[in-house]
């Protein structure tokens, strides 16, 4: 069961702006521990997206950003393209559970 | 270019056991602690288990411990997961990854391909 809650699906026009919020507790994304994110294609594994809260791995184009604010953090995607359509997960660790929790993911839909 | 490769997937029967592999490529693997990670057909990310990076530390997720064991072959660049009494609710995608920090703040990238587990009579 994820500690870290995510819309199921979000969906948004070509173009258009999307945020998926990531909402955790004080034992996780409110520790000081970062929040990561990650994309995924159906069949495929995971791929980095964002790593500690808000920076890009080489190679994410810079319409993707994240941000942290207490016990949340967020996922923005700007100027929406049609490739964006993926599951997308955030990542961090909690320590009441020691141990590492990933969000319930969200779907986003380009319509 | 950095590559993990996993393999030993496969059907399994309710209480067996099943040991999966994980090989790295590309980059120094006795550098970087690493994690399995697995994903139910249809359903989220799970984390499983995570080792240091000489394999002296190992964490597990309350769903495994006891019955799965994690460790490393750094002469031969290689993760395992050891899966005992295993059970239907095992079933998924394991996927192994490098921990970019090797602390418990660390981001997973990159990722192997996965490896389908079954358990089923």
């Amino acid at each position: 069961q994820s500690v870290l809650t995510q819309p199921p699906s979000v969906s948004g026009a070509p173009g258009q702006r999307v945020t998926i919020s990531c909402t955790g507790s004080s034992s996780n994304i409110g520790t000081a521990y970062d929040v990561h994110w990650y994309q995924q294609f159906p069949g495929t594994a995971p791929r980095l997206l964002i790593y500690a809260n808000n920076y890009r791995p080489s190679g994410v184009p810079d319409r993707f950003s994240g941000s942290k604010s207490g016990t949340s953090a967020s996922l923005a995607i700007t100027g929406l393209q049609a490739e964006d359509e993926a599951d997308y997960y955030c990542q961090s660790y909690d320590t009441s559970l020691s141990g590492y929790v990933f969000g319930t993911g969200t779907k986003v839909t380009v319509l | 270019q950095e590559q993990l490769v996993e393999s030993g997937g496969g059907v399994v029967q309710p209480g067996r056991s099943l040991r999966l592999s994980c090989a790295g490529a590309g980059f120094s693997f006795t550098n970087y602690a690493m994690h399995w990670v697995r994903q139910a057909p249809g359903k989220g990310l799970e984390w499983v288990a995570v080792i240091s990076s000489d394999g002296s530390n190992e964490y597990y997720a309350d769903s495994v411990k006891g019955r799965f064991t994690i460790s490393r072959d750094n002469s031969k660049n290689t993760l395992y997961l050891q899966m005992n009494s295993l059970r239907a609710d095992d079933t998924a995608v394991y996927y192994c990854a490098r921990d970019v920090l090797g602390d418990f703040s660390g981001w997973f990238d990159p990722w192997g391909q996965g490896t389908l587990v079954t358990v089923s009579s």
